[in-house]
């Protein structure tokens, strides 16, 4: 079975605070993704990363960064958690070509910022 | 403006009541039309890919289909299992992998 794994469940932070959230996939995909979920906005995509050190901005990339150094992982930082980052934070993966809308989602990361 | 727009919001069912869910899209051309089921707490989970008009696929009680507009989710004599947030997504012509998600569905099936 294919398993993309994230760090951390549930996380809180402090405002300004730094924060890192890691995830690990097994499949070998070319294509992991950081989404961001919130109720009455559905799923939002943050940035897409199709190879290591690779990556795109998604919709919402403001506040956020990636980083790709393997394959298999792909971490989002918040360099300055802000309240307004409060959220439900997904990790998949997938591969590409005409498959590319089959992700393989992670059980997410629920961040608060006090 | 690529959308997708997904009906009813909630629905609540008995066991056994057959229904449809709706997702309609408007892009600029198709590649593709997926649909996910999410359960609370957790990361949605892939169900179907549809590519062109009037195709269908089919998993135990759930049936996909699309047309050039829109498509449906019909689920077939529902158990409380199959309880869930179904979304929907889009993967527009001009695109490689920014899929566009609809707000999803939330399905109720009561014992």
């Amino acid at each position: 079975d294919v398993k993309v794994t994230q760090s951390s469940r549930y996380l809180v932070k402090r405002t300004g605070e730094k924060v890192f959230l890691e995830c690990v996939q097994d499949m070998d995909h070319e294509n992991m993704f950081w989404y961001r979920q919130d109720p009455g906005l559905g799923l939002r995509l943050i940035y897409f990363s199709y190879d290591v050190k690779m990556k795109e901005k998604g919709d919402i990339p403001e506040g956020y960064s990636v980083s790709r150094e393997k394959k298999e992982r792909f971490s989002l930082i918040l360099e300055s958690a802000s309240t307004n980052q409060t959220s439900m934070y997904l990790c998949a993966s997938g591969p590409g070509g005409r498959m590319v809308g089959e992700l393989f989602f992670g059980e997410g990361s629920r961040l608060t910022v006090l | 403006e690529d959308q997708v727009t997904q009906s009813p919001e909630a629905l609540r069912l008995q066991e056994g009541e057959s229904s449809s869910l709706n997702c309609s899209y408007t892009v600029s051309g198709l590649r593709g039309l997926f649909w996910y089921r999410q359960d609370p707490g957790k990361g949605p989970e892939f169900l179907f890919t549809l590519y062109s008009a009037g195709e269908e696929k089919e998993k135990e009680r759930l049936k996909a289909t699309l047309t050039k507009k829109e498509s449906f989710l019909h689920i077939t004599a529902p158990k409380p299992e199959d309880s869930a947030t179904y979304l929907c997504a889009v993967l527009p012509g001009g695109s490689n992998y920014k899929l566009t998600f609809g707000k999803g569905t939330l399905l109720t099936v009561n014992p």
